[in-house]
């Protein structure tokens, strides 16, 4: 059971250029979310999913956009990255609102 | 809109010295509370939760928390600590629905 799973572990970007995320979850879960780690910020939650086919804005969303056309996997894309999107990138998912999310190992991003 | 603060940015113990994390947040209805840790180079992982019944909780690896509702406060404590114990420890509130808020972290140091 492998649980949340988010590929790449690492990447490195020039700034301008697009890349997707990939998060997968072999948990059943209704939720996903996608959240930033920056330092001394905790994480800050950028998008979510509460259901296939559906996304929603989280605190943070500017230059991000998310697709959930899988129950299990969740994509952040950036379009056009900047450095101020580097950063640790965790996703996480949960069958439920108020219960406990499950986090992946993160992607470590760095923009140039 | 909630937010959750946490007392310190970084604290430095020595094995076998007991550990009182701090954690509060802002909003005044019910609530449910977390803690997480994340272990250099992992994932955040549960430490506890609560959400309802006797506000002392007992989490894993010894740990346990005791929301104080009065104070909107959910400290989390442990006797003594290991070396091992070493990480950063997140405080999360999740409210009617609402997405998880996450304070900024309190990453601990033990010194052996």
């Amino acid at each position: 059971n492998a649980g949340v799973t988010q590929t790449p572990k690492f990447r490195v970007l020039k700034t301008g250029q697009s890349m997707t995320l990939l998060c997968a979850q072999d948990m059943n879960h209704e939720y996903m979310y996608w959240y930033r780690q920056d330092p001394g910020m905790g994480l800050r939650l950028i998008h979510y999913s509460v259901g296939e086919g559906t996304t929603a804005k989280g605190e943070v969303p500017d230059g991000y956009n998310v697709s959930r056309l899988k129950k299990q996997n969740f994509l952040l894309g950036l379009e056009s990255a900047a450095p101020s999107q580097t950063s640790v990138y965790f996703c996480a998912s949960t069958d439920n609102w108020v219960q406990p999310q499950h986090f992946g190992d993160g992607t470590r991003l760095s923009i140039l | 809109a909630q937010s959750v603060s946490q007392h310190n940015h970084h604290v430095i113990l020595s094995e076998a010295a007991s550990l009182e994390l701090g954690c509060n947040y802002s909003y005044g209805g019910t609530v449910n509370l977390f803690w997480y840790v994340q272990y250099p180079g992992q994932h955040l992982q549960l430490l506890l939760k609560y959400f309802s019944g006797d506000p002392l909780v007992k989490g894993i690896k010894g740990f346990e928390a005791e929301f104080i509702k009065s104070k909107f406060s959910f400290n989390l404590r442990k006797p003594s600590v290991q070396w091992s114990d070493t990480a950063e420890y997140f405080c999360a509130v999740n409210a009617n629905g609402q997405n998880f808020v996450f304070g900024p972290g309190t990453r601990l140091s033990v010194l052996p």
